[in-house]
């Protein structure tokens, strides 16, 4: 069965410090994709990143980093020099392969990021 | 362009009435999705729609919910007979067809069975 784990329920940083967030994911799939969405207080899931599971490269978008080990079952998020505008829940999901095209998208329980100024 | 939309944004009930929530989801995107989000259970699939047709309603958590989707567009999530534990966000979210495409979401209906 998927499973989702988000180990962090609440992380409070001041600004510019950076900060991770951790995603542990599990499934039998051999093909499968990995998200993150951000929820700011305005409720509205925003997609952030898309990984699938046959490309390990990290990612960078900006002040964004995600490093992804298939060893680990891992994928993680990095906010460098975070800012208050980052303070948000962030949700890491996982989707397997369907003969149907159909993504489920499991998700874990969130982690809040608190950035004070 | 126009993202997902739902309505009514906020919805307070009596327990023991029924209730509509509408998703409007981007045009051109197949696929549609329902999921409800609560304290207790995270954020929780509930039906899928690829077309009209519902391939996997398997996350319905009771046969007081059922939903429709006409025209390949607009969907319907009713609940009937509403109890206190259906209080929760219920998010819609829309697709182009294809396990690796993202899910784009609407701002929630935020339900309240009193």
């Amino acid at each position: 069965a998927q499973k989702v784990t988000q180990a962090q329920t609440e992380i409070s940083v001041v600004e510019k410090e950076d900060v991770t967030l951790d995603c542990v994911y599990e499934t039998r799939d051999t093909t499968y994709y990995l998200f993150w969405y951000k929820q700011p207080p305005s409720g509205e899931l925003v997609f952030l990143i898309r990984r699938n599971s046959f490309d390990e490269q990290n990612e960078i978008s900006g002040r964004y980093s995600w490093n992804f080990q298939k060893s680990t079952s891992s994928f993680n998020f990095t906010i460098t020099a975070s800012q208050v505008v980052d303070s948000a829940v962030y949700f890491c999901a996982l989707s397997e392969e369907r003969n149907t095209g159909f993504q489920k998208l499991v998700f874990g329980t969130g982690t809040r990021l608190l950035v004070s100024p | 362009g126009a993202g997902v939309s739902q309505s009514p944004s906020n919805k307070v009930t009596e327990k023991g009435k029924d209730v509509e929530l509408r998703c409007d989801p981007i045009s051109g995107h197949t696929a549609l999705y329902w999921y409800r989000q609560s304290l207790g259970q995270g954020l929780e699939f509930l039906i899928y729609f690829q077309g009209n047709s519902a391939p996997d309603k398997s996350g319905l958590p009771s046969d007081r919910f059922s939903a429709e989707r006409t025209g390949g567009s607009v969907s319907t999530l009713t609940i009937q007979r509403t109890q206190q534990e259906d209080s929760a966000v219920y998010l819609c979210a829309s697709s182009r067809t294809g396990a690796y495409n993202e899910q784009f979401f609407g701002p929630g209906t935020r339900l309240t069975v009193l």
